[in-house]
């Protein structure tokens, strides 16, 4: 079945550490790849998307994710954290006519960032 | 100068009742979505809408029905509400959806609790 993996669920980290979120996906053909953020209490905004070209991604505050085609992945990554990144991280594909024409989510990272 | 804008924000209601969410985007986009979270957070889509074609997920209950007066608006009813219905529901608006690329803006979510 076509699916998004996240895998996951929960990641606590201290301030300035590393992160890396894992995704997977199993659409065939062309696909559009996705990450979203949701702070606490807020509305999805947009990290970063990957539709073509370089597959090295920047997003806003600093967050990076690299689409490759032969793991079928797309990671989501920052070299150091703060705080203010506590939220829950979604990768998300649209696969135009293969997912309905709708991002299909998957299942949400929650991170934690301690002080 | 909200982008995506929901009401109610809460919605707290008895089984067995219909109720309504509004929807207005004054993004000039073509396309309109609805999407729901369940208490795990995970984020399923329900519609898809623009002028031409509605596509709806075939999970989704006949009870739940979109409804378009025009471009800017996808209003969600639901009928003989159930206590499974209880989710955020949010709406999402994209240029277009052809191509899968277009990044999807998102409301604020509306929190519907079913007693």
């Amino acid at each position: 079945a076509q699916s998004v993996s996240q895998h996951n669920h929960h990641v606590i980290l201290s301030e300035a550490a590393s992160l890396e979120l894992g995704c997977n996906y199993s659409y065939g053909g062309t696909v559009n790849l996705f990450w979203y953020v949701q702070y606490p209490g807020q509305h999805l905004q947009l990290l970063l998307k990957y539709f073509s070209g370089d597959p090295l991604v920047k997003g806003i505050k600093g967050f990076e994710a690299e689409f490759i085609k032969s793991k079928f992945s797309f990671n989501l990554r920052k070299p150091s954290v703060q705080w203010s990144d506590t939220a829950e991280y979604f990768c998300a594909v649209n696969a135009g006519s293969n997912s309905g024409y709708a991002l299909n989510f998957g299942k949400g990272t929650s991170l934690l960032v301690t002080p | 100068d909200t982008a995506v804008s929901q009401t109610p924000k809460y919605l707290v209601t008895q089984m067995g009742n219909d109720k309504s969410i509004k929807c207005e985007q004054n993004l000039g986009h073509d396309t309109m979505y609805w999407y729901k979270q369940d208490s795990k957070k995970f984020l399923k889509i329900m519609f898809s809408y623009n002028n031409k074609e509605l596509i709806i997920n075939e999970t989704v209950p006949n009870r739940f029905s979109p409804k378009s007066p025009d471009k800017a608006h996808l209003n969600l009813h639901i009928n003989s509400l159930e206590l499974g219905d209880s989710a955020v529901y949010f709406c999402a608006s994209s240029q277009d959806r052809l191509a899968g690329v277009e990044t999807q803006y998102f409301g604020p979510g509306t929190r519907l609790l079913v007693l």
